[in-house]
């Protein structure tokens, strides 16, 4: 079975400061990974994926077969990061979402 | 616009009546999915998609029933509403590209409320 498990529910960081985001997962394959975000009053989307290896927004994520994580990281959180993170593990043709973190960035 | 639309974004119902929320995408995505998601909480896959008559119950047990006889348009059913059923309803489309893989692309989602 695949399962995503994301630990903290909401995570309130000051503006300029370093904020990760963890996020597990478990799978008995090899599964492509995603993080989506959704912002206020608006729909889900993503953010970036395991594969492209990019930086968006000044966020990056790095699989970590070996720990099964894919924590979202951003070195200077800004206040327009507030939003929902969901973490998603595709897998068996289907999406497997996390529970979402919250999070709030605060001047 | 290549999007994928839902509606309606509100419904407020009684119990017992019969409902249905339309999804419909313009994307010619194959792969299509319904989510439950209560507020603060993950994303439920209950329904999903292949393609034109191939549909398949997700993991979170519903009872909600889907349709899918047009690649496009992928209804979600619910012959008699229940307070139980109060939550948001998420739809999404999904394709394989070559330069980038699949992405999952999601609707605005409706608020059904049962009273």
């Amino acid at each position: 079975a695949q399962r995503v498990t994301q630990p903290e529910k909401l995570l309130s960081v000051f503006k300029g400061a370093p904020v990760e985001l963890k996020c597990n997962y478990s799978y008995s394959g090899s599964p492509e990974l995603f993080w989506y975000v959704q912002y206020s009053r608006q729909r889900l989307q993503l953010l970036l994926r395991h594969i492209s290896r990019e930086s968006i927004k000044g966020f990056t994520a790095d699989l970590n077969k070996g720990e099964t994580s894919f924590h979202l990281k951003k070195p200077f959180a800004q206040e327009e990061d507030s939003a929902m993170y969901y973490c998603a593990l595709r897998g068996w043709g289907k999406f497997q979402f996390g529970a979402g973190t919250q999070v709030v960035v605060t001047p | 616009e290549a999007d994928i639309y839902q509606t309606p974004r509100y419904l407020v119902i009684g119990t017992g009546k019969k409902i249905t929320l339309e999804c419909s995408q313009t994307m010619g995505h194959d792969k299509m999915y319904w989510y439950q998601q209560d507020p603060g909480m993950e994303l439920h896959l209950i329904h999903y998609s292949y393609g034109v008559n191939s549909t398949e119950k997700g993991d979170l047990s519903s009872e909600s029933t889907v349709s899918r006889i047009r690649t496009e348009h992928f209804p979600l059913t619910l012959e008699s509403a229940r307070p139980s059923h109060t939550s948001q309803y998420l739809c999404a489309s999904s394709a394989y590209r070559e330069e980038v893989g699949t992405e999952a692309f999601f609707g605005q989602g409706t608020r059904l409320t049962v009273v």
